[in-house]
């Protein structure tokens, strides 16, 4: 069966610290991937997808940059972390944009 | 582009029927999904309706489509303390990625 690990669960980062937040696969090929951010009032933000190794499409113009090094690695980064980056991050894989997407226990963010 | 609305709270009392509303621009929707999330968790999927149909119903879920007006609901039958939650709608068409809603967080009151 097909599982998802995101990790870590809690991060705390200073500040203009950089940031790397790691999301893997497990029993599928070929995952299409998302990032997703939380935030209070906001609802789901798409913040990355990508259908393939090395392929990334950036929804929403930021302080952040996800690279996708491996078939079922998705990992989302920032040089420099702001205030307004803290919230709760998602990844999610589905077998193609229109199926059922399935998500990761998420990463709560705070940046202070 | 493309938009999902939702009202964000809703609260009912325990055995009441619950209904989750939302409205959506894409008129080349395939596919509407309602997603829970739990506190402190990832979201899963509870439901999912085709474009070209009308409503589904699965056991106490209850989804209703209305094309025409672009507005999906979600009702619960005989709410639980545990179906409280947030519950998100989000759309789907062609190759591009699901776009969500806000979510309702729904409170069941004992």
């Amino acid at each position: 069966s097909q599982t998802i690990h995101q990790w870590p669960a809690t991060l705390v980062q200073p500040v203009g610290s950089p940031l790397s937040l790691e999301c893997t696969v497990e029993g599928t090929s070929n995952p299409n991937l998302y990032w997703y951010r939380q935030a209070a009032g906001r609802g789901l933000q798409l913040l990355f997808y990508s259908v393939g190794i090395g392929q990334i499409s950036s929804e929403v113009p930021q302080n952040l940059s996800a690279s996708r090094p491996q078939d079922r690695q998705f990992i989302l980064s920032s040089k420099k972390l702001l205030l307004s980056d803290s919230g709760f991050y998602l990844c999610a894989w589905t077998t193609t944009p229109a199926a059922e997407a399935f998500f990761g226990q998420g990463t709560r963010l705070t940046v202070v | 582009g493309e938009d999902v609305e939702q009202s964000l709270f809703l609260s009912v009392r325990e055995g009441d029927s619950s209904v989750i509303n939302c409205t959506y621009t894409d008129s080349s929707s395939t596919y509407l999904y309602w997603y829970k999330q739990e506190p402190g968790a990832g979201l899963q999927l509870l439901t999912y309706i085709f474009s070209n149909m009308d409503m589904k119903q699965d056991q106490r879920l209850t989804v209703l489509l209305n094309k025409k007006d672009k507005h999906l609901s979600l009702r619960i039958a005989d709410t639980q303390t545990g179906d409280s939650a947030i519950y998100f709608c989000a759309d789907v068409s062609g190759n591009t990625p699901l776009v969500f809603g806000k979510g309702t967080r729904l409170s069941v009151i004992a």
